[in-house]
């Protein structure tokens, strides 16, 4: 099993430009997260999803969209990137019923 | 206020010294409890479940006083491998993570 994967692990990008982050698990997993990581803040759920074809808002949901329409993938778009946009991206699943999330290795993102 | 409140540290113990990490929380209708690992560059893995009586996993030792909003992981004998960021991380309908607090053992 691979787990959960992101694609890309980095990319730069122009201020006003867009993109998608992708993220696939092989667990079945009903549950996926999208966070991102920022020097002394912690880990912010940006949105999440408990089930192919819903997705829900987390804490810091402005400026991204997410889609699920396939239970394995959880897509993360910026329609138009800002500077404070530069993070590292986390996506993250679990099993329904269980606690543990399941990390991908991550997105660098730079937004210049 | 922050959900989640860590020291950032850094700790920098020696080899086989025990070292504790705190964490407070804000809400009292906070579910469950966690402390994750984050090495350098890394993701985050669970490292443990935190429970109202306690629990220890080998040289690991986690407690949750609910009562204060208060988690605390106990690490005995020390090893270099343990350098890392320890991340506490509580659920209330969704998970909250502290900023980590980090951790160098020196040999």
């Amino acid at each position: 099993n691979a787990g959960v994967t992101q694609t890309p692990k980095f990319r730069v990008l122009k201020t006003g430009q867009s993109m998608t982050l992708l993220c696939a698990q092989d667990m079945n997993h009903e549950y996926m997260y999208w966070y991102r990581q920022d020097p002394g803040m912690g880990l912010r759920l940006i949105h999440y999803s408990v089930g192919e074809g819903t997705t829900a808002k987390g804490e810091v949901p402005d400026g991204y969209n997410v889609s699920r329409l396939k239970k394995q993938n959880f897509l993360l778009g910026l329609e138009s990137a800002a500077p404070s946009q530069t993070s590292v991206y986390f996506c993250a699943s679990r099993r329904t019923g269980e606690d543990e999330q399941f990390f991908g290795p991550g997105t660098r993102l730079t937004v210049l | 206020r922050k959900e989640v409140e860590q020291d950032p540290g850094p700790f920098n113990v020696p080899e086989g010294a025990t070292v504790a990490f705190n964490c407070t929380y804000s809400n009292s209708a906070s579910q469950s409890f966690f402390w994750y690992r984050q090495d350098c560059r890394k993701e985050p893995k669970l490292l443990m479940s935190v429970y109202s009586s306690g629990n220890e996993d080998g040289r690991f030792t986690a407690q949750l006083n609910r009562a204060s909003q208060y988690i605390s992981l106990l690490i005995r004998d020390s090893k270099l491998s343990d350098s890392a960021t320890y991340l506490c991380v509580v659920n209330r309908n969704q998970f909250y993570f502290g900023t980590g607090t980090s951790l160098t053992v020196i040999p």
